[in-house]
């Protein structure tokens, strides 16, 4: 099956400070997703990018889909930042929509 | 808009019960759902997928008899865990499916069997 591995798994960061986190898979896909779980366990969609650059405030994302790998940038991070970051991608066979998880990058943002 | 709800959020059970788990998405009608499976600081793994009105497929490995999965509506699902054990102790979280390829998460449910 697909591999998704992330880098790197953990990250300490001062809060104000900016952070770029890694998706690597091993397979042409048709969605890539990033989400937040925080630490309660909830998990919030973040982008959803199968392709190209997307921006919502101090988050963005860039997926290049034919070198199979995705970005994640943090800006002037908060303590609420914290927590771990996914990215999951779907192999968009039809009727297809399982996704499959990296593997994972807990970040910690220190006030 | 896209919200899905869990419940319960916690449970706490004895070892050879079952436990119910609800999956509800509450402001759109889910195609399909999933079930996923998180093991302390570890990723998500799928355990199945549900479409209504029609039996779940399972991911190999997971137990048909053991995650009895139920797609009643388009915007319900349940997982039962029947006879638990304590190594069936787990985050459970369930996801619903409004647009093709976007998949929006419930909250989980902590179970602890002892």
């Amino acid at each position: 099956g697909i591999q998704v591995e992330q880098s790197p798994p953990d990250l300490i960061l001062q809060e104000g400070a900016n952070s770029t986190l890694r998706c690597n898979f091993s397979d042409s896909v048709n969605n890539l997703q990033w989400f937040h779980q925080n630490p309660w366990g909830q998990l919030i969609n973040l982008f959803y990018i199968p392709s190209g650059t997307k921006q919502n405030g101090r988050l963005s994302a860039t997926t290049v889909a034919t070198e199979r790998y995705s970005l994640l940038y943090i800006s002037s991070s908060q303590t609420t930042d914290s927590g771990v970051y996914f990215c999951a991608v779907d192999l968009g066979n039809f009727g297809n929509e399982k996704l499959t998880f990296g593997t994972g990058t807990r970040l910690t943002i220190i006030p | 808009g896209a919200v899905v709800s869990q419940h319960p959020s916690r449970v706490i059970c004895k070892s050879g019960t079952s436990v119910k788990i609800e999956c509800r998405s509450l402001d759109f009608q889910a195609t399909t759902m999933f079930w996923y499976r998180q093991f302390p600081k570890q990723s998500l793994m799928l355990m199945a997928t549900s479409n209504e009105g029609s039996k779940a497929t399972y991911e190999q490995g997971v137990e048909k008899d053991k995650f009895l999965i139920n797609h009643a509506s388009l915007t319900l699902s349940t997982l039962t865990v029947t006879s638990a054990h304590p190594e069936d102790s787990s985050f459970y979280i369930c996801s619903a499916s409004r647009l093709l390829y976007e998949q929006y998460f419930g909250p989980g449910t902590r179970l602890t069997v002892t």
